[in-house]
């Protein structure tokens, strides 16, 4: 086990509903990254939050949003919810240092299902 | 950006063979390069990485060999067993603001069979 929780491990919503994804890092890791996981795809890098600021974006629309609190801690925000959106949420924290120790580390993700 | 391609898309071997899962990429820039597996309800799981400045890498059954100069890389497990079976994935990332963001290849399905 990484060490890094996501919540809730399951999620069922509707088409232009609002959500809100949890993610609590390994400890002594600073930087969290979103990804997202269609069916059958590889994870699709959505941002990085490192020391509680946007450090680097995917191609996702700004209705992904994303928070980063003082224990390192995140949550992932989707606001009008597309059917495409239904994919596993995988949260993945790292240590960053100058020199760069950037080995990243995932959760066991959300399943989240748009009808 | 960064586009990594990866074959085989499934990969099926007998118990004690050898199974090789090839990557490439196309951003020179690219200085880091994890595999991870990913077992059925689970997230993917760190297994072996390799950096630029590194031709090979071994860790017991598992290796990983880098070619930057025609930008691929593999994934080698050797006497497989069926607890391998999962879906691989390779990934590339670069040093730089965006130093975390990985980009995956589109994953290999491993069945080894008893």
């Amino acid at each position: 086990e990484t060490g890094v929780t996501q919540s809730p491990t399951h999620l069922i919503k509707t088409r232009g509903q609002q959500v809100t994804l949890r993610c609590s890092s390994q400890s002594g890791h600073n930087t969290v990254s979103w990804y997202q996981q269609a069916l059958g795809q590889g994870p699709q890098f959505i941002f990085q939050y490192y020391r509680e600021e946007e450090n680097g974006r995917g191609n996702f629309p700004p209705r992904f949003s994303g928070l980063q609190f003082p224990n390192y801690s995140s949550e992932l925000n989707v606001n009008a919810l597309e059917l495409d959106d239904s994919a596993l949420y995988l949260c993945a924290s790292s240590l960053e240092l100058a020199g760069g120790k950037h080995e990243q580390y995932f959760g066991p993700g959300t399943r989240l299902t748009v009808t | 950006g960064e586009n990594v391609e990866q074959h085989p898309s499934t990969l099926s071997v007998q118990e004690g063979d050898s199974a090789v899962i090839k990557c490439t990429y196309s951003d020179s820039a690219s200085n880091y390069f994890p595999w991870y597996k990913q077992e059925l309800g689970k997230g993917p799981q760190l297994i072996i990485d390799i950096r630029s400045n590194v031709g090979e890498k071994k860790d017991q059954r598992i290796a990983v060999t880098l070619n930057k100069t025609a930008k691929h890389f593999s994934l080698h497990i050797t006497e497989t067993q069926p607890e391998d079976s999962a879906v691989y994935f390779c990934a590339a990332s670069r040093r730089g603001t965006s130093y975390g963001k990985l980009t995956f290849g589109q994953g290999t399905i491993l069945t080894v069979h008893p």
